[in-house]
């Protein structure tokens, strides 16, 4: 099973500021990853995939990168709609994982 | 526009069993792979299972396999997640996913629902 680390747990930023999270596998996913956004409850929302594609509607703050085991969400900018949680997820090798979340908050 | 609805949901005594059911509207249904994701109250998202397209192809998460199956109906734009031998550990809220969006190299799940709420309790 592919384990997915994301790092920090917890963000404390202001808006406007640059927010940048970590997804790290415990082996090559290629570029078969991608980052969802959920907040309180809500579903989860696709924010990227295939490592750095932006999903219909997301806005261009919004960007991924990297390839096999490291990868990041930056958030160019952030908005006060951005203050959520972050998940970043595996499609590269069954079964599918998620990592644990890292919750970008108001600072 | 595409939505997916999730139904069946609710209390269960351990070692009970539940059928959810998502129906779905907006698109072609019979033309993209589906999954149930789940979230534990307050916790992180865990992916259940996967059924391909045409129904030909399931994958599991090691902790349900065997207990849980997924299943689609086309006809009806309906997939479904029957829960036998349920335990406390599976208390969840249950999405059903699309895979997708179209085109891309490993789809991720590009719609989901609202979710259902299962509780294993006694």
């Amino acid at each position: 099973e592919v384990v997915l680390t994301q790092s920090p747990a917890t963000l404390s930023l202001s808006p406007g500021e640059r927010a940048t999270l970590s997804c790290r596998a415990s082996q090559s996913i290629s570029s078969h990853l991608a980052w969802y956004q959920q907040k309180p409850g809500q579903a989860p929302r696709l924010l990227i995939y295939d490592a750095s594609n932006r999903a219909t509607g997301i806005p261009d703050r919004f960007s991924g990168s990297g390839s096999r085991a490291d990868f990041t969400l930056t958030i160019s900018s952030l908005e006060p709609e951005d203050f959520a949680v972050y998940y970043c997820q595996q499609r590269s090798i069954w079964p599918l994982t998620f990592g644990g979340g890292t919750k970008v908050e108001i600072k | 526009q595409v939505q997916l609805v999730e139904s069946g949901g609710g209390v269960v005594q351990p070692g009970g069993s539940l059928r959810l059911s998502c129906a779905t509207s907006g698109f072609t249904f019979s033309s993209f792979g589906m999954h149930w994701v789940r979230q534990t109250p307050g916790k992180g998202l865990e992916w259940v299972a996967f059924i391909r397209y045409d129904g030909s192809t399931e994958h599991y998460t090691n902790s349900v396999e065997g207990r849980f199956t997924i299943s689609r109906d086309n006809s009806k734009n309906t997939l479904y997640v029957q829960m036998n031998s349920l335990r406390h550990e599976d208390t969840a809220v249950y999405y059903c996913a699309r895979e997708g969006p179209p085109g891309s190299i490993a789809a991720a799940f590009d719609h989901l629902g609202r979710g259902a709420l299962v509780t294993v309790s006694s």
